[in-house]
């Protein structure tokens, strides 16, 4: 089945800095790879996702990447601010196993 | 809009007990599931429901049972609860259109002692 694994598991940045989170991925049938965030106490909330007929996508500060032959998948933040500390979860889907299957989560870190 | 309602917030069971999770959804959504999250281990699959009707099992399901009572509702049941089973438990679900987009949820934290 798939495999998501997720690095780094902390990240510290300084405010303004930009932060970089890798997920790798087993299943080469997976299709879909979205990335949520979740403040602390808070639900999981969806802040951007990729199809893997795209190899880039941004949404202001934020962006994906994928590269299907590596089976690696990216997001970047520019300009950090603090309320961009969360746990940031990558997910895979549309292999074998058909459901999302999450990596272990980033907790990010922006300091003032 | 409520979204994804669960209940309770909190629970404090005894090794042994049974208790249920409810969770409503009022987006008329398809497909339905229940997460648990553990610290270092991100959110794993316990079962889901791909439309009314219908239940399967996730990554983790042993010790846990489900039920689709209707579209709207997606309740979880552990019939003899463990301390293994301490975690946080997030409902979600997804549109019929576009069912890999999860809306989760606020939680349920559960603790068994």
């Amino acid at each position: 089945g798939e495999n998501v694994e997720q690095h780094p598991s902390t990240l510290s940045v300084q405010e303004g800095d930009s932060a970089v989170i890798k997920c790798t991925y087993s299943d080469s049938a997976s299709n879909y790879f979205p990335w949520y965030k979740q403040e602390l106490g808070k639900r999981p909330q969806l802040i951007i996702d990729i199809r893997s007929n795209v190899g880039e996508k941004k949404d202001q500060r934020i962006a994906v990447t994928l590269n299907k032959t590596a089976k690696h998948f990216s997001l970047h933040i520019t300009e950090t601010q603090p309320e961009d500390s969360a746990v940031y979860f990558c997910a895979a889907s549309g292999g074998s196993q058909g459901n999302l299957i999450f990596g272990k989560g980033t907790k990010l870190s922006v300091k003032p | 809009n409520a979204g994804v309602t669960q209940t309770p917030k909190f629970q404090v069971l005894k090794t042994g007990q049974s208790m249920t999770l409810q969770c409503a959804q009022d987006m008329n959504h398809n497909s339905m599931y229940w997460y648990r999250q553990d610290p270092g281990m991100g959110l794993r699959l316990i079962y889901y429901s791909a439309s009314e009707g219908t239940t399967d099992k996730g990554e983790v399901p042993n010790g846990y049972n489900v039920s689709r009572l209707n579209k709207r509702e997606f309740s979880l049941r552990l019939e003899s609860a463990a301390p293994s089973q301490t975690s946080v438990y997030f409902c979600a679900s997804s549109d019929l259109w576009d069912k890999e987009k999860l809306f989760f949820g606020s939680g349920t934290q559960l603790s068994v002692l």
